[in-house]
């Protein structure tokens, strides 16, 4: 059973359209991410949610949005695509719950490519 | 505030010879450290993790880390390199867990 699982693995779409990235996680954890990787490899944190409420937004556009219709779920959707939108999107989840500091597990990234 | 320095974007080692990957970190409260592995397409796997219990700590596939305050450090080891430990690696401060910082990765070739 895949704990952290993220659709679709590949998104290739054009400017200007909108699209939408799904990730569910099965570990009953709390704490849910989603992270940007670049061409360089650098990740960075872009949301944090801790039971559906938005915990961190790191100056992200607001063409990016956040939804966690429950604990389990946390999709992305980004408006009005750029080519510097490009990179690989990771969601996680992890049991931090402000208390203690656990791992956080990932899905296998999504890669878009904005054409 | 937070922050992770990985001091080598590249490193290279021959097969069987030890890895050293190096992280300094800053972090205003007790940290939770962590070194990742990610190979080529694929998502990322922890390593192990410190969460202030032992300071030498073990983790997956041979490789250790050693937590020392005095130094800021959380550098990674392993004793002898296998051709699939070939990979990017990420050192990982986090705070209580909402907001963890990944350094900016250090790519392990292992020569044959």
């Amino acid at each position: 059973d895949t704990a952290v699982s993220q659709t679709p693995k590949y998104l290739v779409t054009q400017m200007g359209n909108d699209k939408s990235i799904k990730c569910e996680q099965n570990l009953g954890h709390d704490t849910m991410y989603w992270y940007k990787q670049d061409s360089k490899k650098f990740l960075k944190i872009m949301f944090s949610y801790n039971n559906k409420e938005l915990i961190i937004n790191e100056t992200v556009p607001n063409r990016f949005s956040p939804k966690s219709p429950d604990k389990a779920h946390l999709n992305l959707h980004i408006n009005s695509l750029e080519l510097g939108d490009s990179a690989v999107y990771f969601c996680a989840s992890s049991l931090g719950t402000g208390q203690g500091t656990t791992e956080a597990f990932f899905g296998q990234g999504t890669r878009l490519t904005v054409v | 505030a937070q922050s992770v320095t990985q001091l080598d974007s590249h490193v290279s080692v021959s097969e069987g010879t030890p890895v050293l990957l190096r992280c300094n970190y800053s972090s205003s409260y007790s940290p939770s450290l962590f070194w990742y592995v990610q190979h080529p397409n694929k998502g990322l796997q922890l390593l192990l993790k410190y969460t202030s219990a032992a300071t030498l700590v073990k983790g997956i596939n041979g490789f250790e880390a050693e937590f020392k305050k005095s130094e800021t450090s959380f550098h990674l080891t392993k004793p002898s390199a296998h051709m699939s430990d070939a990979a990017e690696y990420f050192c990982v401060v986090s705070d209580r867990g909402f907001k963890t910082i990944f350094g900016a990765g250090t790519r392990l070739f292992v020569k044959a």
